[in-house]
Protein backbone atom coordinates (compact mmCIF):
# COMPACT_ATOMS: atom_id res chain seq x y z
CA UNK A 1 0.00 0.00 0.00
CA UNK A 2 1.63 3.26 -1.14
CA UNK A 3 1.93 5.82 2.16
CA UNK A 4 4.81 8.10 0.33
CA UNK A 5 3.25 9.70 -2.85
CA UNK A 6 5.47 11.49 -5.20
CA UNK A 7 3.91 14.00 -8.22
CA UNK A 8 5.13 13.65 -11.36
CA UNK A 9 5.53 10.45 -12.39
CA UNK A 10 7.51 11.19 -15.00
CA UNK A 11 8.83 14.76 -16.74
CA UNK A 12 10.77 16.12 -19.94
CA UNK A 13 11.87 19.17 -19.83
CA UNK A 14 14.75 21.31 -21.74
CA UNK A 15 18.04 22.77 -20.48
CA UNK A 16 17.83 25.89 -18.29
CA UNK A 17 14.30 25.07 -17.22
CA UNK A 18 12.41 25.11 -13.64
CA UNK A 19 11.11 22.13 -12.20
CA UNK A 20 9.21 21.13 -9.23
CA UNK A 21 8.76 17.93 -7.48
CA UNK A 22 6.22 17.05 -4.73
CA UNK A 23 5.88 14.40 -2.20
CA UNK A 24 3.54 14.04 0.38
CA UNK A 25 3.47 11.02 3.15
CA UNK A 26 0.89 9.62 5.08
CA UNK A 27 2.54 7.44 7.73
CA UNK A 28 2.74 10.35 10.11
CA UNK A 29 6.78 10.00 9.86
CA UNK A 30 8.64 13.23 11.09
CA UNK A 31 11.63 12.47 8.46
CA UNK A 32 11.15 12.82 5.19
CA UNK A 33 14.27 12.17 2.18
CA UNK A 34 14.60 13.18 -1.27
CA UNK A 35 17.30 10.59 -3.15
CA UNK A 36 18.95 10.77 -6.75
CA UNK A 37 19.08 7.67 -8.37
CA UNK A 38 21.28 7.59 -11.70
CA UNK A 39 21.10 5.39 -14.74
CA UNK A 40 23.44 2.62 -12.94
CA UNK A 41 20.85 2.52 -9.99
CA UNK A 42 23.55 4.17 -7.87
CA UNK A 43 21.41 5.67 -5.03
CA UNK A 44 22.79 8.75 -3.28
CA UNK A 45 21.00 11.20 -0.59
CA UNK A 46 20.54 14.74 -1.22
CA UNK A 47 18.27 16.19 1.46
CA UNK A 48 16.40 15.02 4.55
CA UNK A 49 13.90 17.26 6.78
CA UNK A 50 13.50 16.79 10.15
CA UNK A 51 10.19 18.64 11.68
CA UNK A 52 10.78 21.38 8.72
CA UNK A 53 14.61 21.83 9.62
CA UNK A 54 17.45 20.90 7.01
CA UNK A 55 19.48 18.46 8.35
CA UNK A 56 21.16 16.44 5.75
CA UNK A 57 22.22 18.96 2.76
CA UNK A 58 24.47 16.93 0.70
CA UNK A 59 26.94 18.58 -1.37
CA UNK A 60 24.68 18.90 -4.30
CA UNK A 61 24.10 22.08 -6.57
CA UNK A 62 22.57 24.82 -5.92
CA UNK A 63 19.92 24.38 -8.58
CA UNK A 64 18.29 22.20 -5.78
CA UNK A 65 16.89 22.84 -3.09
CA UNK A 66 14.01 21.61 -0.81
CA UNK A 67 10.61 23.16 0.13
CA UNK A 68 9.03 21.69 2.70
CA UNK A 69 5.07 23.53 4.16
CA UNK A 70 4.72 20.56 7.10
CA UNK A 71 6.28 17.32 8.02
CA UNK A 72 4.15 15.35 5.71
CA UNK A 73 5.25 17.58 2.40
CA UNK A 74 9.06 17.89 1.39
CA UNK A 75 9.28 19.27 -2.64
CA UNK A 76 12.03 19.51 -4.40
CA UNK A 77 12.70 22.44 -6.93
CA UNK A 78 15.59 22.44 -9.21
CA UNK A 79 16.29 25.95 -10.95
CA UNK A 80 17.85 25.49 -13.87
CA UNK A 81 18.11 21.84 -15.11
CA UNK A 82 20.82 20.52 -16.41
CA UNK A 83 21.68 17.24 -18.83
CA UNK A 84 23.31 15.51 -15.69
CA UNK A 85 19.98 16.26 -13.70
CA UNK A 86 18.54 13.57 -15.68
CA UNK A 87 17.48 10.83 -13.56
CA UNK A 88 15.10 9.50 -10.79
CA UNK A 89 14.20 11.07 -7.86
CA UNK A 90 13.17 9.42 -4.91
CA UNK A 91 11.60 10.34 -2.06
CA UNK A 92 11.24 8.50 1.33
CA UNK A 93 10.14 9.09 5.28
CA UNK A 94 10.89 7.26 8.55
CA UNK A 95 10.45 7.80 12.23
CA UNK A 96 12.14 9.84 14.36
CA UNK A 97 14.62 9.83 11.28
CA UNK A 98 17.81 7.82 13.29
CA UNK A 99 17.56 5.21 10.66
CA UNK A 100 16.45 3.37 13.60
CA UNK A 101 13.10 2.63 11.98
CA UNK A 102 13.04 1.73 7.66
CA UNK A 103 12.44 4.20 5.54
CA UNK A 104 9.58 4.20 2.89
CA UNK A 105 9.97 5.34 -0.34
CA UNK A 106 7.90 6.57 -2.74
CA UNK A 107 7.35 5.22 -7.04
CA UNK A 108 10.23 7.87 -8.13
CA UNK A 109 9.97 10.82 -10.35
CA UNK A 110 11.92 10.03 -13.93
CA UNK A 111 13.38 13.32 -14.64
CA UNK A 112 14.38 13.89 -18.37
CA UNK A 113 16.57 16.76 -19.42
CA UNK A 114 17.12 17.30 -23.28
CA UNK B 1 35.24 6.54 3.58
CA UNK B 2 31.82 5.30 3.83
CA UNK B 3 31.01 3.07 1.67
CA UNK B 4 29.11 -0.43 1.02
CA UNK B 5 30.02 -2.61 -1.68
CA UNK B 6 27.60 -4.86 -3.20
CA UNK B 7 28.02 -8.18 -4.82
CA UNK B 8 27.35 -9.75 -6.98
CA UNK B 9 26.54 -7.02 -9.66
CA UNK B 10 23.74 -8.97 -11.62
CA UNK B 11 22.75 -12.61 -11.66
CA UNK B 12 20.57 -14.82 -13.64
CA UNK B 13 18.99 -18.01 -12.50
CA UNK B 14 16.12 -20.61 -12.57
CA UNK B 15 13.21 -20.66 -11.21
CA UNK B 16 13.31 -22.74 -8.16
CA UNK B 17 17.33 -21.96 -7.74
CA UNK B 18 18.55 -20.34 -4.72
CA UNK B 19 20.38 -16.76 -4.34
CA UNK B 20 22.37 -15.46 -2.10
CA UNK B 21 23.59 -11.48 -2.24
CA UNK B 22 26.28 -9.84 -0.51
CA UNK B 23 26.86 -6.60 1.19
CA UNK B 24 30.33 -5.51 2.74
CA UNK B 25 30.29 -1.99 4.35
CA UNK B 26 33.33 -0.04 6.25
CA UNK B 27 33.99 0.42 9.76
CA UNK B 28 31.68 3.61 10.39
CA UNK B 29 28.65 2.06 9.31
CA UNK B 30 25.79 0.02 10.45
CA UNK B 31 22.36 -0.61 10.72
CA UNK B 32 21.73 -2.72 7.46
CA UNK B 33 18.82 -2.14 5.35
CA UNK B 34 17.89 -4.38 2.61
CA UNK B 35 15.11 -2.46 0.21
CA UNK B 36 14.09 -4.32 -3.40
CA UNK B 37 13.42 -2.38 -6.18
CA UNK B 38 10.18 -3.50 -8.76
CA UNK B 39 11.52 -2.66 -13.05
CA UNK B 40 10.38 1.05 -13.07
CA UNK B 41 9.23 0.85 -9.09
CA UNK B 42 9.81 2.16 -6.24
CA UNK B 43 11.55 0.82 -2.78
CA UNK B 44 9.90 -2.06 -0.60
CA UNK B 45 11.79 -2.22 2.42
CA UNK B 46 12.86 -6.04 3.02
CA UNK B 47 14.58 -5.86 6.35
CA UNK B 48 16.08 -3.81 8.97
CA UNK B 49 18.90 -6.06 9.88
CA UNK B 50 21.56 -4.14 12.45
CA UNK B 51 22.92 -7.76 13.44
CA UNK B 52 21.81 -11.32 13.33
CA UNK B 53 19.50 -13.24 11.32
CA UNK B 54 15.89 -12.59 10.27
CA UNK B 55 13.64 -14.20 7.96
CA UNK B 56 10.60 -13.40 6.34
CA UNK B 57 9.21 -16.10 3.99
CA UNK B 58 11.84 -17.42 1.73
CA UNK B 59 13.86 -14.21 2.42
CA UNK B 60 16.69 -14.30 4.88
CA UNK B 61 19.02 -11.91 5.93
CA UNK B 62 22.34 -11.99 7.95
CA UNK B 63 24.45 -9.34 9.27
CA UNK B 64 27.42 -10.24 11.03
CA UNK B 65 29.07 -6.65 12.53
CA UNK B 66 32.07 -7.86 13.20
CA UNK B 67 32.69 -9.04 9.50
CA UNK B 68 31.24 -5.78 8.14
CA UNK B 69 28.77 -7.80 6.36
CA UNK B 70 25.36 -8.52 5.90
CA UNK B 71 23.73 -11.24 3.28
CA UNK B 72 20.25 -11.70 1.92
CA UNK B 73 19.23 -15.32 0.72
CA UNK B 74 16.41 -15.97 -1.26
CA UNK B 75 15.30 -19.62 -1.76
CA UNK B 76 13.45 -20.78 -3.68
CA UNK B 77 13.57 -18.23 -6.20
CA UNK B 78 10.58 -17.21 -8.24
CA UNK B 79 10.34 -15.11 -11.56
CA UNK B 80 8.05 -12.38 -9.39
CA UNK B 81 11.60 -12.51 -7.81
CA UNK B 82 13.01 -10.27 -10.33
CA UNK B 83 14.42 -6.91 -9.73
CA UNK B 84 17.25 -5.31 -7.97
CA UNK B 85 18.45 -5.39 -4.58
CA UNK B 86 19.96 -2.65 -2.57
CA UNK B 87 21.17 -2.45 0.58
CA UNK B 88 21.97 0.36 2.69
CA UNK B 89 23.55 1.49 5.98
CA UNK B 90 23.98 4.26 8.08
CA UNK B 91 26.44 5.82 10.13
CA UNK B 92 23.87 6.65 12.97
CA UNK B 93 22.90 10.14 11.27
CA UNK B 94 20.33 10.49 9.06
CA UNK B 95 21.72 9.38 5.92
CA UNK B 96 21.60 5.77 4.30
CA UNK B 97 24.94 4.67 2.19
CA UNK B 98 23.56 2.37 -0.43
CA UNK B 99 24.87 -0.02 -2.07
CA UNK B 100 25.25 -0.20 -6.04
CA UNK B 101 22.53 -2.90 -6.38
CA UNK B 102 22.19 -6.70 -7.66
CA UNK B 103 19.92 -6.95 -10.78
CA UNK B 104 18.83 -10.54 -10.18
CA UNK B 105 17.10 -12.01 -13.12
CA UNK B 106 14.96 -15.19 -12.76
CA UNK B 107 14.39 -17.19 -16.15
CA UNK B 108 11.19 -19.67 -16.03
Amino acid sequence: ETAVFQTPNYHVTQVGNEVSFNCKQTLGHDTMYWYKQDSKKLLKIMFSYNNKQLIVNETVPRRFSPQSSDKAHLNLRIKSVEPEDSAVYLCASSTRGRNQDTQYFGPGTRLLVL
Amino acid sequence: GQQVQQSPASLVLQEGENAELQCNFSTSLNSMQWFYQRPGGSLVSLFYNPSGTKQSGRLTSTTVIKERRSSLHISSSQTTDSGTYLCAASSGSWQLIFGSGTQLTVMP
